[in-house]
């Protein structure tokens, strides 16, 4: 079965510092993986997601990811954080193949920017 | 403007009370999936529809019932609702069969069980 752990479920950073949030997976052959944010009363929003291909992935608001097969990790960067992206951030996997491939989520991260 | 939306966003009700919750998508996906999110456990799939008249448990499924009649809709019924079920749902749609489709996500059901 496949599983997504986020180390961390609260990071906090100062406005305009390096936001790095983690992420490893198991699964037994290499899925799709996904990061999604979700700011406060609102649903999620895909950031960015990984299927083939290269495995640095831009995505949206300045962020991005790497998958790294030897390490099972995607872990979500973003060089300068600002005072926006405080919210939380989802990693998740899927796949591979067809059929019921639901996303498994991990527990979240929840990301504070202090001015 | 592709949406997934979602009614009521706000639900307390009593114990054993029937509620349905709606789901409707307008960008022709055919799959369709429900989520509940509690606090440390991230999100967890309840039941999801491959396509109109096709619906499966998800991992979570005990106490929930689902149909899906039409493509664009897939509400979410709680027959006999209890305290347990107290929490945050949300609605998500997909193109296809693939896993490495986008999942867009309703803005969510808060949903309390007095």
């Amino acid at each position: 079965a496949q599983s997504v752990t986020q180390l961390g479920s609260h990071v906090s950073v100062s406005e305009g510092a390096l936001v790095l949030l983690r992420c490893n997976y198991s699964s037994s052959v290499p899925p799709y993986l996904f990061w999604y944010v979700q700011y406060p009363n609102q649903g999620l929003q895909l950031l960015l997601k990984y299927t083939t291909g290269a495995t640095l992935v831009k995505g949206i608001n300045g962020f991005e990811a790497e998958f790294k097969k030897s390490e099972t990790s995607f872990h979500l960067t973003k060089p300068s954080a600002h005072m926006s992206d405080a919210a939380e951030y989802f990693c998740a996997v899927s796949g591979p193949g067809t059929g019921n491939t639901p996303l498994v989520f991990g527990k979240g991260t929840r990301l504070s920017v202090i001015a | 403007e592709a949406q997934v939306t979602q009614n009521p966003r706000y639900l307390i009700t009593v114990t054993g009370k029937k509620l349905t919750v709606t789901c409707s998508q307008n960008m022709n996906h055919e799959y369709m999936s429900w989520y509940r999110q509690d606090p440390g456990l991230g999100l967890r799939q309840i039941y999801y529809s491959m396509n109109v008249e096709v619906t499966d448990k998800g991992d979570v499924p005990e106490g929930y019932k689902v149909s899906r009649k039409e493509k664009r809709n897939f509400p979410l019924i709680l027959e006999s609702p209890s305290p347990n079920q107290t929490s945050l749902y949300f609605c998500a749609s997909r193109k296809g069969a693939s896993g490495s489709y986008e999942q867009y996500f309703g803005p969510g059901t808060r949903l309390t069980v007095t």
